[in-house]
């Protein structure tokens, strides 16, 4: 069974504060790992797509990194409107995706 | 271009009732995904069509069902609710292809059961 595990659950950064999010996964097969965005009363929206460890992808002040056991989502210098829920998941052997439980980004002007 | 359209955007029902949520995808996607967002809990997947057929369902009882229309749209039912049920249902289209798994997301039905 393909699990997804993202740490932490909740972050707090001050605007300008550079961090890293995590995303762990178990998966037989990994066939893609996906980063959404939350926010708060939507859908997720799609930011990045990795296939192979050592790819790494980027958007802004978003880079997405992937090795053969985790991911990181690292956010370079956030503002304010980077704050939402980060989502990471995998598409493993089953069909569709796992996703983990998030984290709740909070940047602070 | 419109994005994937979900209705209505809040339910209130007491249990036992039934619930009909409605999809609709983006123009050209044949895929559509259901999945559910309970409050402290990940996206957790219900069910996946494509071509009109039902592909794969996640880990639900029974009464969890859906179909899919030929013009592409979906709908999701949900029998006998529980209180449990309540939650955020998100609906998803994707392009042709099972590869494809660039989503792309409804804002959702926040179903209530009282």
């Amino acid at each position: 069974e393909d699990q997804v595990t993202q740490s932490p659950e909740a972050l707090r950064l001050q605007e300008g504060e550079s961090s890293s999010l995590n995303c762990s996964y178990t998966v037989s097969g990994l066939r893609g790992l996906f980063w959404y965005r939350q926010d708060p009363g939507k859908g997720p929206e799609f930011l990045f797509t990795l296939y192979s460890a050592g790819e790494e992808k980027e958007k802004e002040r978003l880079k997405a990194t992937l090795t053969k056991k985790e991911s990181f989502l690292h956010i370079t210098a956030p503002k304010p409107e980077d704050s939402a829920t980060y989502l990471c998941a995998v598409r493993g052997g089953a069909d569709g995706l796992t996703f983990g439980k998030g984290t709740h980004l909070i940047i602070q002007p | 271009e419109a994005g994937v359209t979900q209705s209505p955007t809040h339910l209130i029902k007491t249990r036992g009732q039934q619930a009909t949520l409605r999809c609709s995808p983006i123009s050209g996607h044949t895929s559509v995904y259901w999945y559910q967002q309970a409050l402290g809990l990940g996206l957790q997947f219900l069910l996946w069509y494509d071509e009109g057929e039902e592909r794969n369902r996640g880990n639900f009882p029974p009464r969890f069902s859906g179909r899919q229309f030929p013009n592409y749209s979906s709908e999701l039912n949900v029998n006998a609710l529980e209180l449990e049920d309540s939650a955020l249902y998100l609906c998803a289209s994707s392009l042709p292809g099972s590869d494809n798994e660039k989503l792309f997301f409804g804002s959702g039905t926040q179903l209530s059961v009282l």
